[in-house]
């Protein structure tokens, strides 16, 4: 297994657009989170998974915003209608068995560019 | 949400110097640690953490951290940096909240 791979690595889009990222995590791992990164900031957490469940979401930035882990394995972050300042990189990571103190594997991210 | 602040955006050292990172949060009840560093070009990963225990914690590449509760604080030292440890380094409480990154720049 090579680690979180997420797609595509890039997007750019015309405002008002729907766009949907893809995040495949590693196969044995049972968590997978999303947040937000903009430039010179730190990762704003965004959900997470635990398997298909989605145990916390209330820091999605709206209801433009959601998240789903159908199967338990990949997971889709969509955003609708998008607005010029939901323009940065979205990371994925997941972690194992361990809960809050296992380790998170991150992948490469998506950057959302909004025209 | 918790607050967790890198007071230091910017670090420029030269190689063998001692490094020290601050981060400090603002939470009170039980917190899980981390520092994460991301190399130029590359993913986010883990450098060390601290869920309980001994508060003094190493981690990879010869980087440690250390927590002190009353002060609210989990510092990440390295005692002789190189050039290869140019990378932004990122201080966590559990895994919602980041602090907003130090950017080190070792100069050989």
């Amino acid at each position: 297994d090579t680690g979180v791979s997420q797609n595509p690595r890039h997007k750019i889009t015309k405002r008002g657009q729907n766009v949907t990222f893809r995040c495949d995590p590693i196969s044995e791992h049972n968590r997978l989170y999303w947040y937000r990164q903009t430039l010179g900031q730190g990762p704003e957490f965004l959900t997470y998974f635990q398997n298909e469940a989605q145990l916390e979401k209330s820091r999605l930035l709206s209801d433009r915003f959601s998240a789903e882990r159908p199967k338990g394995s990949f997971s889709t972050l969509e955003i609708q209608r998008t607005e010029q300042g939901d323009s940065a990189m979205y990371l994925c990571a997941s972690s194992g068995l361990g809960g809050s103190t296992d380790t998170q594997y991150f992948g490469p991210g998506t950057r959302l560019t909004v025209l | 949400a918790q607050s967790v602040s890198q007071h230091n955006h910017h670090v420029i050292l030269s190689e063998a110097a001692s490094l020290e990172l601050g981060c400090n949060y603002s939470y009170g009840g039980t917190v899980n640690l981390f520092w994460y560093v991301q190399y130029p070009g590359q993913h986010l990963q883990l450098l060390l953490k601290y869920f309980s225990g001994d508060p003094l914690v190493k981690g990879i590449k010869g980087f440690e951290a250390e927590f002190i509760k009353s002060k609210f604080s989990f510092n990440l030292r390295k005692p002789s940096v190189q050039w290869s440890d140019t990378a932004e380094y990122f201080c966590a409480v559990n895994v919602e909240d980041f602090g907003g990154g130090t950017r080190l720049m070792v100069k050989p």
